[in-house]
This record gives structure tokens, C-alpha cells and sequence, in this order.
């Protein structure tokens, strides 16, 4: 079956210090991936996306991800947090083969703190 | 160009009426979808449309709960007999096929009293 996971409800990190916020996938076929952040009250705000090419993305406000085919792995990163990058983050799966439906994860809150 | 509007952004429902939520996708997207969302909680997919067909309704409860895309005008979200556990903000996305991404709407926060 598609899905999407993300095993961390929760991450927490320091102004300044690296982040990593985990996506793992199960898709048939090549899968088209995305980042988005949620902020209190909002809508989702597309960050990146992976479709073909260098597995590493940039995207919006500095963020990055990684994509990994072997270990079906998407995960978001950040060189240097910031206080406001506290959000929701949701991974994303496009499954071309079952009618472009788009899968999401549960959600990762990101707490950074001064 | 214009994002994904929706309205109204806040509706208030007493228990037994109909909500009707609006959807206009990006100026020459062709994919709608509905999601919905409770407080501090993840995105729960609804239904998945093209102009004039529903393509997936997997997520949508069998009763009470209806969605279109019609040929002209915006996608329509339909709740009758709405419950308390209807409260909840409901958002709207579209896609271009070839982008890829989705955008998402700023949501419709639903309160049934």
C-alpha cells in the first residue's frame, strides 16, 4: 500500500543548530516528493520537491532535502535553525501510477527554541 | 496570478444545517482536492476531482457529505445535517498535472454550535 511516515510527532532543536525532520515512503514506481510547512492558522506552504535529478533539493527559506531511493527516505534539513521555523511539516508522495492521488504524512511539529 | 481561494474562511453551522465550502483553484489547474483538519492534527484526505468527475472519494463519509467540480465555476464541498464533529478546518488544494505540487488554499474553519 502508498503511504507516507513520518516517525517523529514531535522535534525539538536549538536556534542555530542543524535540523532533520525524517520522511520515509512506500510508492510503486518513481514517486514525486514534497515538503510543506503549516503555520498556526494557515494553510499548507509548498517548501520543495523531488521529482528526478540531484537527490539534493533546495528549496524555500533555506531548507533542504535528501532524497534516497535505497532507503526510501525524504528528509528535510537545515544547516542553521531559526525560532521562526517553528511549524507543522508534512511530507508529501504523488503517486503517478494510481491517478496522481497525493499521500501525506501525519505531520512533524518543529520546535525551535532560542 | 491569483492562488487558491476559498470561502467563506470561517462558517457557523447549527447542528441539522448544511455548509457549503467554495474552492477556486489556481488560474489552469485542472486537480482539486479536500482535505480536512482537526485541531493539532494531520491533513485527512477527502475527495480528489477533475473538472466535472470525481476521481477518488475514498476519504469522504458515505453519508451527508457530497463534492463537485463542475465545468465552469468553483469546486463545491457540501456537508447536510451537519454535527458537532463536522467543526474542523477543511482545506482545499489544486495541481497542475505537470508541476507536480500541490497549493493549498487558506481553509474554511467550520464551527457547528
Amino acid at each position: 500500500a502508498q503511504s507516507v511516515a513520518q516517525p517523529e510527532d514531535q522535534v525539538n532543536v536549538a536556534e542555530g543548530n542543524p535540523l532533520t525532520v525524517k520522511c520515509t515512503y512506500s510508492v510503486s514506481g518513481n514517486p514525486y516528493l514534497f515538503w510543506y510547512v503549516q503555520y498556526p492558522n494557515r494553510g499548507l506552504q509548498f517548501l520543495l520537491k523531488y521529482i528526478t535529478g540531484d537527490n539534493l533539493v533546495k528549496g524555500s527559506y533555506g531548507f533542504e532535502a535528501e532524497f534516497n531511493k535505497s532507503q526510501t527516505s525524504f528528509h528535510l534539513k537545515k544547516p542553521s535553525a531559526l525560532v521562526s521555523d517553528s511549524a507543522l511539516y508534512f511530507c508529501a508522495v504523488r503517486d503517478l501510477r494510481n491517478f496522481n492521488k497525493f499521500y501525506f504524512g501525519s505531520g512533524t511539529k518543529l520546535n525551535v527554541k532560542p | 496570478n491569483a492562488g487558491v481561494m476559498q470561502n467563506p474562511r470561517h462558517l457557523v453551522r447549527r447542528r441539522g444545517q448544511e455548509a457549503r465550502l467554495r474552492c477556486s483553484p489556481m488560474k489552469g489547474h485542472s486537480h482539486v482536492y479536500w482535505y480536512r483538519q482537526l485541531p493539532e492534527e494531520g491533513l485527512k484526505f477527502m475527495v480528489y476531482l477533475q473538472k466535472e468527475n470525481i476521481i477518488d472519494e475514498s476519504g469522504m463519509p458515505k453519508e451527508r457529505f457530497s463534492a463537485e467540480f463542475p465545468k465552469e465555476g468553483p469546486s463545491i464541498l457540501r456537508i447536510q445535517q451537519v454535527v458537532r464533529g463536522d467543526s474542523a478546518a477543511y482545506f482545499c488544494a489544486s495541481s497542475d498535472i505537470l508541476q507536480g505540487e500541490q497549493y493549498f488554499g487558506p481553509g474554511t474553519r467550520l464551527t457547528v454550535t
